[in-house]
């Protein structure tokens, strides 16, 4: 099962918008509403931001916010602030009854 | 405040073995599917197998099936990952995971534990 496909880095200004994209296939986002996404500061173990793709965990600031359409899923974060920065990494169920991830996105703030 | 703890890792040769324990708390454990995700050094998330709540359904990451095994305790509430045949490029950090539902996610995550495999 291969990784789903994120680019390696995105970047913006304080209160500024960014949007990271996740490609996958047919056999995983394509088919099912099971995309979530993770924040990973350095050193720290990954933080669930979206699941289900739009859905945001109690505590998780609505600055975060999560899309699909066809095989590909974007993590928009809005307003950003420094405390933003940080890798951000995508998953979604697969037709393998498995969870596969992506590769990772770093985010820098300007 | 789940929590999830995990123990185990280490250094060990290659062909080697090591069982990862994870004892987890704060929700109910016999309910829930956790599994294990593993990160190299500098890389991605790659989930690594993940077990149902009441241990009747596994499923492994081909990069380890057959040498990888999961198994859980629902009475002491713990993991486990017994890993044989190490190989160099199972060197990571291991984290214990809570899965949503089944796979369709990881709600909650420990803060790992390192496996080093080399000689």
């Amino acid at each position: 099962q291969s990784a789903l496909t994120q680019p390696p880095s995105a970047s913006g200004s304080p209160g500024q918008s960014v949007t990271i994209s996740c490609t996958g296939t047919s056999s995983d986002i394509g088919s099912y509403n099971y995309v979530s996404w993770y924040q990973q500061h350095p050193g720290k173990a990954p933080k669930l931001m979206i699941y289900e793709v739009t859905e945001r965990p109690s505590g998780v600031p609505d600055r975060f916010s999560g899309s699909k359409s066809g095989n590909t899923a974007s993590l928009t974060v809005s307003g950003l602030q420094a405390e933003d920065e940080a890798d951000y990494y995508c998953s979604s169920f697969a037709d393998s009854n498995t969870l596969i991830f992506g590769g990772g996105t770093k985010l820098t703030v300007l | 405040e789940v929590q999830l703890l995990e123990s185990g890792g280490g250094l060990v040769q290659p062909g080697g073995s090591l069982r990862l324990s994870c004892a987890a708390s704060g929700f109910t454990f016999r309910r829930n599917a956790v599994g294990w995700v593993r990160q190299a050094a500098g890389k991605g998330l790659e989930w690594v197998s993940g077990i149902s709540g009441d241990g009747d359904n596994t499923n492994y990451a081909d990069s380890v099936k057959g040498r990888f095994t999961i198994s859980r305790d629902n009475v002491k509430n713990t993991l486990y990952l017994q890993m044989n045949s190490l190989r160099v490029d199972d060197t990571a950090v291991y984290y214990c995971a809570k899965g949503l539902a089944w796979w369709y996610g990881v709600d909650a995550w420990g803060q790992g534990t390192t496996v080093t495999v080399s000689s």
